[in-house]
């Protein structure tokens, strides 16, 4: 159980593509889902928590017009990267936290490697 | 301020035991998570604490004590396949999780 779905899992596009990353939780509901960014060999950076049907929460240096999130239902997040540049490229992940209360475990996406030529 | 200390890379022998290292100081307590994340996938979920003692799970186990701000992961009869980094993540009063570094683990034959 506990299955995130990330897709797609590596995108190559020219800069000043807006690209659209999506997160699903496919056997569990999850009211907080969460973007993260990776560079390489380096920990995974937070970007923002995304709350089902409220706006996302985002992390301090986070540009929230450049990272555009939307929760729209207890299963799915979207992530829009709009106008990507070079610098944009990286490994975001998502992850997903169950609605069940307490403190329950994120499970994680299988990430998106996305590269802006 | 909120800081997670874990060692950047340990190397083992296969078969052996290995324990990696976490420590903690952050506004509130909620938990710790260890995570495993192999090179260029993202993290799974490997065990979680939140009252003190250890924790087994096959041939991992973690350890916690809230006293010490302090979590170990042991890893027993080393595979290959543990190659991998592993992640210690504190679960804060506000339910945030704050990540440490990780602690690059290498596996010789």
């Amino acid at each position: 159980g506990a299955v995130v779905s990330q897709h797609p899992s590596r995108v190559i596009c020219k800069s000043g593509t807006s690209v659209k990353i999506e997160c699903r939780s496919l056997d569990f509901q999850a009211t907080t889902m969460f973007w993260y960014r990776q560079f390489p060999k380096k920990s995974l950076m937070l970007m923002a928590t995304s709350n089902e049907g409220s706006k996302a929460t985002y992390e301090q240096g986070v540009e929230k017009d450049k990272f555009l999130i939307n929760h729209a239902s207890l299963t799915l997040s979207t992530l829009t990267v709009t106008s990507a540049h070079p610098e944009d490229s990286s490994f975001y992940i998502c992850s997903a936290r169950e609605s069940r209360g307490g403190n329950q475990p994120q499970h994680f996406g299988d990430g998106t490697r996305l590269s802006i030529l | 301020g909120q800081n997670i200390d874990q060692p950047t890379e340990m190397t083992a022998t296969e078969g052996a035991i290995v324990q990696i290292n976490c420590t903690y100081q952050t506004s509130g307590f909620n938990g710790l998570f260890w995570y495993q994340q192999h090179a260029g996938e993202a993290p799974t979920f490997l065990s979680y604490n939140v009252l003190d003692g250890l924790e087994e799970k096959g041939r991992f186990s973690s350890f916690l004590s809230r006293s010490k701000g302090y979590s170990y992961l042991l890893l027993k009869e080393l595979q290959m396949k543990d190659s991998a980094s592993y992640l210690c993540a504190v679960s804060d009063s506000n339910y945030q999780l704050i990540w440490g570094a990780g602690t690059k683990l290498i596996i010789k034959p």
